[in-house]
């Protein structure tokens, strides 16, 4: 079975300043999907970025952008110029297609980001 | 284009009664998954669905639980004789096909065993 480990429960950055989230994963799988999701106080679950694993490439959504090593089964969120809107818990999600056909996301217990003013 | 409605968004049920938690996926979208969110945890799977069939429901406990998605109307994740364990946030996710592995979620319905 697949896990997701988010190893910050909490963490705080300064308006405007850059913060990196930490994830990793465990899978025996060579093709998967890896992603972002936000949750704010309203609770709706919001995609930030997705990754391919087969994509070397790290993934960019304007502020948002992802270092995916592969090798180290690790997968971080940086977000650049923190806006007070991106306060929120923040969900790290390993895709793969099942023998039964669906795909199942696998959710880390979250980071909850505090953007200071 | 709506996104993908829950409803209710809350529900209070004592212990012992049934709870009732329905899915309109997005327009043309004929998959629904459902997660539940515990308290300080992340979204667990529970059951995937297409239109009159359950794909996998390799997530959801044993008993009390049933999910169904008719050919007509949404999709319905039924709680029987609820425990205050079951209180929980419930969210429906939709994808257009089997093949894509996006997945677009509702709001959630909270529900709440007094």
């Amino acid at each position: 079975a697949q896990t997701v480990t988010q190893s910050q429960p909490e963490m705080s950055v300064q308006e405007a300043e850059t913060v990196t989230l930490s994830c990793t994963y465990d899978t025996s799988e060579n093709n998967y999907y890896l992603f972002w999701y936000k949750q704010p106080p309203s609770r709706q679950m919001i995609l930030v970025i997705r990754q391919e694993a087969y994509k070397q490439q790290n993934a960019t959504e304007n502020r948002f952008s992802v270092n995916f090593q592969k090798a180290a089964k690790s997968f971080s969120l940086k977000i650049s110029d923190s806006q007070l809107g991106d306060t929120a818990m923040y969900f790290c999600a390993f895709m793969k297609q099942t023998g039964a056909g669906s795909y199942q996301l696998t959710f880390g217990k979250g980071t909850k980001l505090s953007v200071i003013p | 284009n709506a996104g993908v409605m829950q409803n209710p968004r809350h529900l209070v049920r004592r212990r012992g009664q049934e709870a009732r938690l329905r899915c309109s996926p997005m327009k043309g979208h004929s998959h629904v998954y459902w997660y539940r969110q515990l308290p300080e945890e992340g979204l667990k799977f529970m059951v995937y669905l297409q239109k009159e069939n359950i794909i996998d429901e390799s997530g959801m406990p044993k008993e009390r639980f049933s999910a169904e998605f008719p050919k007509e109307g949404p999709s319905i994740l039924r709680i029987q004789q609820v425990v205050r364990g079951d209180s929980a946030a419930y969210f429906c996710a939709s994808s257009p096909d089997r093949n894509y592995y996006e997945q677009y979620f509702g709001p959630g319905t909270r529900l709440t065993v007094t």
